[in-house]
């Protein structure tokens, strides 16, 4: 059975500083998805990265995927407070999704 | 943009009873899902559906969950004689042919007393 891990799960942060959230899943896989999530909102789809050594950037974040670790990273650069919320990995596996536990960033001014 | 639907937005019952969560998947979109999410946990499969029946189910979607395409447009969720545990956030989402990219709709908070 699929595991997926995220690390940290608790991440607290100033602005303006960078860091990265790691996503580690133990079976083979090629498909990775990134979500955020707002207190009582829906997930909103961050980033899809569908082959080895896939980087995709949108504003400051940018994931990537290296699929023979198993492992994908989301970067955040230079954070700002509406950063904050919930960001979940979820890894592919046959005709679902397998979420990891979240990370809950809150950005500090 | 197309989205996901989902009713109601929060929906209280008591314990035993059935309720029944409704989504409306993006309209030319083929596969359809069931997810929840406890408060404060990760998000958990429930079920996929394709071309009208189940195609993977998870083993918390045991006897007392059920799913139907009813028409050609909702996707429902029916709970059998709900427990207090099923109180959680139930995400639908959906995802055309061709693509990966799953779609999720607002949620329905179900909250069971």
């Amino acid at each position: 059975e699929l595991k997926v891990e995220q690390n940290p799960l608790f991440l607290s942060m100033q602005e303006g500083k960078n860091y990265t959230i790691y996503c580690n899943y133990s079976t083979t896989s090629d498909r990775l998805y990134w979500y955020r999530q707002d207190p009582g909102k829906s997930l909103e789809s961050l980033f899809v990265l569908l082959s080895n050594g896939a980087v995709k950037q949108e504003g400051r974040l940018m994931a990537s995927l290296d699929t023979k670790a198993r492992l994908s990273t989301l970067h955040i650069t230079a954070a700002v407070h509406d950063l904050s919320a919930t960001y979940f990995c979820a890894v592919e596996y046959g005709n679902k999704l397998v979420f990891g536990a979240g990370t809950i960033l809150r950005v500090k001014s | 943009e197309p989205e996901v639907t989902q009713t109601p937005s929060h929906q209280v019952t008591q314990m035993g009873q059935e309720v029944i969560l409704r989504c409306v998947p993006i309209s030319n979109h083929l596969y359809f899902y069931w997810y929840r999410q406890i408060l404060g946990q990760k998000v958990e499969f429930l079920v996929s559906f394709y071309n009208n029946e189940i195609s993977e189910k998870s083993e918390i979607f045991d006897d007392q969950f059920s799913v139907e395409r009813p028409d050609g447009s909702n996707f429902t969720l029916k709970i059998r004689s709900t427990k207090l545990e099923d109180s959680a956030m139930y995400f639908c989402a959906s995802t055309p042919k061709g693509t990966v990219k799953q779609f999720f709709g607002p949620g329905t908070r179900l909250t069971v007393l």
